[in-house]
């Protein structure tokens, strides 16, 4: 089974201050990871994903398959950071399988100044 | 807006009622999906489409629940005589069909339809 699991609700960190917000997944397959996130009064978007590699808004996630995690980390959180966060993973896509999308509870963070 | 819009956005329905969403996707995008999300949750899976193919269905779907696309572009989503259970936001997103790269299927979401079952 697959399953997705973000262990904090809330993380509250003052502006500057390094954060790290935790994902971990089960699955036997070869996994494909996501961060998703949504601001006050947005629409769910695209963070990043573990394919990628990449650094967005400042933020960076690397896929541990030893640990089965795909922790969200940036140095130094910024106000506008303030979001909800869902960690979400893929099955590796076979034909006219996998496709859909298992999220996670989410993790609210919240940047004070 | 060329997003994907959901239709509508609010329902408020007595129990036993049945109500439908509607979901139009990004104009080129083949795959449709359906979630739910409740307070405090992530959105769980429904169902979702490739084209006018539903592809998987959720095992924990009610059989009150019926998602069709029938000419591939629009969806919608029935629930037929509604429970209090069933009260959440019920989201869709849409991807691109996914050219083999593993982890570009970007999923690009609508802003919802709350529903609320009184």
């Amino acid at each position: 089974a697959q399953r997705v699991t973000q262990p904090e609700k809330l993380l509250s960190v003052f502006k500057g201050a390094p954060v790290e917000l935790k994902c971990n997944y089960s699955y036997s397959g070869s996994p494909e990871l996501f961060w998703y996130v949504q601001y006050s009064r947005q629409r769910l978007q695209l963070l990043l994903r573990h394919i990628s590699r990449e650094s967005i808004k400042g933020f960076t996630a690397d896929l541990n398959k030893g640990e089965t995690s795909f922790h969200l980390k940036k140095p130094f959180a910024q106000e506008e950071d303030s979001a909800m966060y869902y960690c979400a993973l893929r099955a590796k896509m076979i034909y006219n399988q996998g496709g859909k999308l298992i999220f996670g509870q989410g993790t609210e963070l919240s940047v004070k100044p | 807006d060329t997003g994907v819009s959901q239709n509508p956005r609010h329902k408020i329905t007595k129990r036993g009622q049945n109500v439908t969403f509607r979901c139009d996707p990004i104009s080129e995008h083949n795959r449709l999906y359906w979630y739910r999300q409740t307070l405090g949750q992530g959105p769980e899976f429904l169902t979702y489409f490739q084209n006018e193919a539903q592809l998987e269905k959720s095992r924990l779907l009610s059989d009150r629940f019926s998602a069709e696309r029938p000419k591939g572009s629009f969806s919608t989503l029935e629930i037929q005589r509604t429970e209090q259970g069933d009260s959440a936001m019920y989201l869709c997103a849409s991807s691109p069909l996914q050219t083999g790269i593993p982890g570009t299927g970007e999923l690009f979401f609508g802003e919802g339809s709350r529903l609320t079952v009184l």
